[in-house]
């Protein structure tokens, strides 16, 4: 079946650090650029990062270069997100996301996992 | 970095046509130069891509869902809306490497 797993998710106090993991199954995970989507309560969809399937070219949304990592282990069809100097305004549910095609549209997504930072 | 624009809500009647907008900035250059694709969201659950490159369906998604991309505006419209429709609807672009969504729409189906 085709579908991406998220986990790694929790409660983390500021400062903290958490690396989220994506299991990719059903599609030739190497061949795709992923990407982690975030949403904080009540607010809307907003794009992280993401990754090349080689994964040499990675990308960032501007306010969380430097603390947040994105790599991917193609042999384990694994995404992950390692996030250090946690903040607040980071608590989200985090969607890793498939991306396909000219238009680079998000065709697969996770069930997602909920970050929370707080004290 | 491109910035798009969506409507907070939007309502319509069961069984009438609904359009949801998304506009980009223009300084950023046309909207319609880009492709834009749109996802629907209900509370609790992932987002479903629902067009893809401007007017593209994904298998399994219904016709009544069709989109458009000119100028600087992006249209998804919904015919023969069905109160399962009632969901956040989030347009996306894909711009120099990254992806923009709006701040996506609440339709409501009354």
């Amino acid at each position: 079946e085709v579908m991406l797993v998220e986990s790694g998710g929790g409660v983390i106090q500021p400062g903290g650090s958490l690396r989220l993991s994506c299991a990719a199954s059903g599609f030739i995970f190497s061949t795709y650029t992923m990407n982690w989507v975030r949403q904080a309560p009540g607010k809307g969809l907003e794009w992280v990062s993401n990754i090349g399937g080689s994964g040499v070219r990675t990308d960032y949304i501007d306010s969380v270069k430097g603390r947040f990592t994105i790599s991917r282990d193609n042999d384990k069809n694994t995404l992950y997100l390692q996030m250090d100097s946690l903040r607040a305004e980071d608590t989200a549910v985090y969607y890793c996301a498939k991306q396909e095609g000219i238009a680079a549209a998000g065709t697969l997504w996770g069930q997602g996992t909920l970050v929370t930072v707080s004290s | 970095s491109y910035k798009l624009t969506q409507l907070p809500s939007v309502s319509v009647s069961p069984g009438q046509t609904v359009t949801i907008t998304c506009s980009g900035d223009t300084a950023g250059g046309k909207l319609g130069d880009k492709f834009v694709c749109w996802y629907q969201q209900k509370p609790g659950q992932s987002p479903v891509l629902v067009i893809y490159q401007d007017n593209r369906r994904p298998s399994g998604i219904p016709e009544r869902f069709s989109g458009s991309n000119s100028g600087n505006t992006a249209t998804l419209t919904i015919s023969e809306t069905q109160a399962l429709d009632e969901a956040d609807y989030y347009c996306q672009a894909w711009d120099s490497n990254i992806w923009i969504f709006g701040g996506g729409t609440k339709l409501t189906v009354l």
